[in-house]
């Protein structure tokens, strides 16, 4: 399967404790877009790359929040401090932006559940 | 954060009814996309629109972008069993523009089909 992938697909952590989201697009796309879903709400944009830039953060992403895309491929998601209000869907997007068109492609997300 | 305006919320129909839903914003986009998601998964894309007035068919899902570059709307014809699911709009500003990168989305359709 070359679709996005993401892992791990669930997390149960206590308040106060560090975690990382690892993502890794489709093969050769070269933006790859963090967003965030909680329950009854669409996905909401929080930041993206192009190639190992970071190119835009929203103001969803918090001092406690860190991403990397270090060579370009996978991206890490980090949440450091944990808070309940932190429990949500983090999915992950990739796209091909060199084409006249984009198209975000989703993987199948992280389940982050903060007790 | 931003959010389209999606409806309706949810729909509860019989197995071989058409169904309709749109998507409205008070702001321009230059793609809009269609996406399915299951409970615990991401978002599948269903159709993608590039340009105003262009209605697109994928199967049994027709969509639609409205002239306003405002609006789109997606119809399912004779639904079944596996159409049910939740239905997000999703509109981006532009691919090439600083910052308009993001997708937005509405806050969803639930579909519920009797059999």
């Amino acid at each position: 399967d070359t679709g996005v992938s993401q892992d791990p697909r669930h997390k149960i952590t206590k308040r106060g404790q560090n975690v990382t989201f690892r993502c890794d697009p489709i093969s050769e796309h070269n933006r790859l877009y963090w967003y965030r879903q909680t329950l009854g709400q669409g996905p909401e944009f929080l930041t993206y790359f192009q190639n190992e830039a970071q190119l835009e953060k929203s103001r969803l992403l918090s001092d406690r929040f860190s991403a990397e895309r270090p060579k370009g491929s996978f991206s890490t998601l980090e949440i450091q401090r944990t808070e309940q209000g932190d429990s949500a869907m983090y999915l992950c997007a990739s796209s091909l932006a060199m084409a006249i068109q984009e198209t975000q492609y989703f993987g199948p997300g992280t389940r982050l559940l903060v007790l | 954060g931003q959010q389209l305006n999606q409806s309706p919320q949810s729909m509860f129909i019989q197995e071989g009814e058409d169904v309709s839903m749109n998507c409205t914003s008070s702001s321009i986009f230059n793609t809009w996309l269609w996406y399915k998601q299951d409970p615990g998964e991401g978002p599948v894309l269903l159709i993608a629109l590039y340009k105003a007035g262009e209605l697109t068919s994928n199967g049994r899902l027709t969509a639609q972008f409205g002239i306003t570059r405002k609006d789109s709307f997606l119809n399912i014809s004779a639904s079944i069993p596996s159409d049910v699911g939740i239905y997000f709009c999703a509109g981006q500003l532009g691919f090439l523009i600083q910052g308009a990168q993001k997708l937005v989305f509405g806050q969803g359709t639930r579909l519920t089909i009797n059999p």
